[in-house]
């Protein structure tokens, strides 16, 4: 099945810890995104891909990193740098980062402090 | 800076019912709008996109309008079904490829 895969699904922080987050997808997409949704809010933009080794800031990139070293592959870490890191967080893809693109989403992460 | 809001944020119908979920945005210099499906703890999927020359698109039992001078877009589900419970969301794609999402409407479909 082509898609995307999020791992964990569930995931806990520790004060001044880094995590990372598993983004996947099968699906031979060049561009991949990292969203950020709070309860009752619409999704934010963390980062974005539109080819290997490259990516770009988003509305609230700080606080978060990621790296594109493979087209597949995209991971987030939230560093310690992140005050307020509990959220779901959901990762997506497109063909091409362009007009009218339709987005694909994993299942999401639920990211919370302990 | 666009802003994207969702009137309820929920909704509760019996099943059967026409459902009807409104989406605003303020500035109408948009390429497309959006509608997505969201299941509780997962991620979006998309249900319909209206590309801004597009007054509707339809999808089965889904119909959306927009209307973009008046920056409002409205889904429309016909005969209801306790399957359509979910969150819907919609999002407005802007230049430099930017999307802007709104909040989401929480609709429960009772049987």
């Amino acid at each position: 099945d082509g898609g995307i895969t999020q791992s964990p699904k569930y995931l806990f922080r520790k004060e001044g810890q880094n995590v990372t987050l598993s983004c996947e997808q099968n699906l031979n997409h060049d561009a991949m995104y990292w969203y950020r949704q709070d309860p009752g809010q619409g999704l934010r933009l963390i980062y974005y891909s539109q080819i290997v080794n490259d990516f770009q800031k988003g509305d609230i990139a700080e606080g978060y990193s990621v790296s594109r070293e493979k087209k597949e592959s995209f991971p987030l870490t939230v560093t310690s740098a992140q005050k307020n890191p509990t959220a779901f967080y959901l990762c997506a893809s497109s063909q091409n980062r362009g007009t009218n693109e339709k987005l694909f989403f994993g299942s999401g992460t639920q990211l919370s402090v302990l | 800076k666009q802003e994207v809001t969702q009137i309820p944020a929920a909704l509760s119908v019996p099943e059967g019912e026409n459902l009807v979920l409104n989406c605003s945005f303020t500035d109408s210099a948009i390429y497309n709008l959006q509608w997505f499906r969201q299941d509780p703890g997962k991620g979006l999927t998309s249900l319909l996109l209206i590309q801004s020359s597009q007054r509707e698109q339809t999808s089965g039992r889904l119909n959306a309008s927009l209307d973009k001078s008046s920056g409002r877009s409205t889904l429309y589900i016909a005969a209801s079904q306790p399957g359509d419970s979910a969150t819907y969301l919609c999002a407005v794609e802007a230049a430099g490829n930017k999307l802007t999402f709104g909040g989401g409407t929480r609709v429960l479909v009772k049987p």
